[in-house]
């Protein structure tokens, strides 16, 4: 079955900045998804379609995708950032079925 | 406002079956396909499936084909997702979300404790 891998755990300091990577053999092809779960909270999109940003989630959040790596960056990481974050695409069979990437654990600190 | 609303926790026994909801408010329900996704506890997020009201048009995880059933009756906005034999293993946090351009409506979510 389809999978997108990240790294388990990134850290940064208040005020630098954050990369998330996400690695998936379709996402040449298919959009991905970015998505932060606070402790105990359900998860939030934060950015959609590769790059694009919701309303009300921070300008510091951006997206982009090359290849078979999308990437999700927080620049200027606030300790308010801390969280997980996965990423979310569907594989390229067009079925309609989503994968989770494995997540990643930010600290701000 | 646009929002999903689940049914509360339950605490069951191995074998026993099991519904739980996700009465969807404040938008065209019928509009959007809605997704299941388990959390196992201290583990990440898993895409277990995804339902159109419309017609019932139903995916599924190959993880999870078999092994849970997903249903919805859309003249009272309601999704669910059941069980017909519980295990251990399906102990978890269990998120319905609707698909716009993104899971952009999720539930608060539904714990579900499995212990003999």
């Amino acid at each position: 079955s389809y999978e997108l891998t990240q790294p388990p755990s990134v850290s940064v300091s208040p005020g630098q900045t954050a990369r998330i990577t996400c690695s998936g053999d379709a996402l040449p092809k298919k959009h991905a998804y970015w998505y932060q779960q606070k402790s105990g909270q359900a998860p939030v999109v934060v950015i959609y379609e590769d790059n694009k940003r919701p309303s009300g989630i921070p300008e510091r959040f951006s997206g982009s995708s090359s290849g078979t790596l999308a990437t999700l960056t927080i620049g200027g990481a606030q300790v308010e950032d801390e969280a997980d974050y996965y990423c979310y695409s569907t594989d390229s069979s067009g079925n309609h079925i989503w994968v989770f990437g494995t997540g990643t654990k930010v600290t701000v600190l | 406002e646009m929002q999903l609303v689940q049914s509360g926790a339950e605490v069951k026994k191995p074998g026993e079956s099991l519904k739980i909801s996700c009465k969807g408010s404040g938008y065209s329900f019928s509009s959007y396909w809605i997704a299941w996704v388990r959390q196992m506890p201290g583990k990440g997020l898993e895409w277990m499936g995804i339902i159109y009201p419309v017609d019932s048009e139903t995916r599924y995880s190959p993880s999870f084909q078999g092994q849970v059933t997903i249903s919805v009756d859309k003249s009272i906005n309601t999704a669910y997702l059941q069980w017909s034999s519980l295990k251990a293993s399906d102990t978890a946090m269990y998120y319905c979300a609707r698909e716009a351009h993104a899971l952009d409506v999720w539930g608060q979510g539904t714990t579900v404790t499995v212990s003999s």
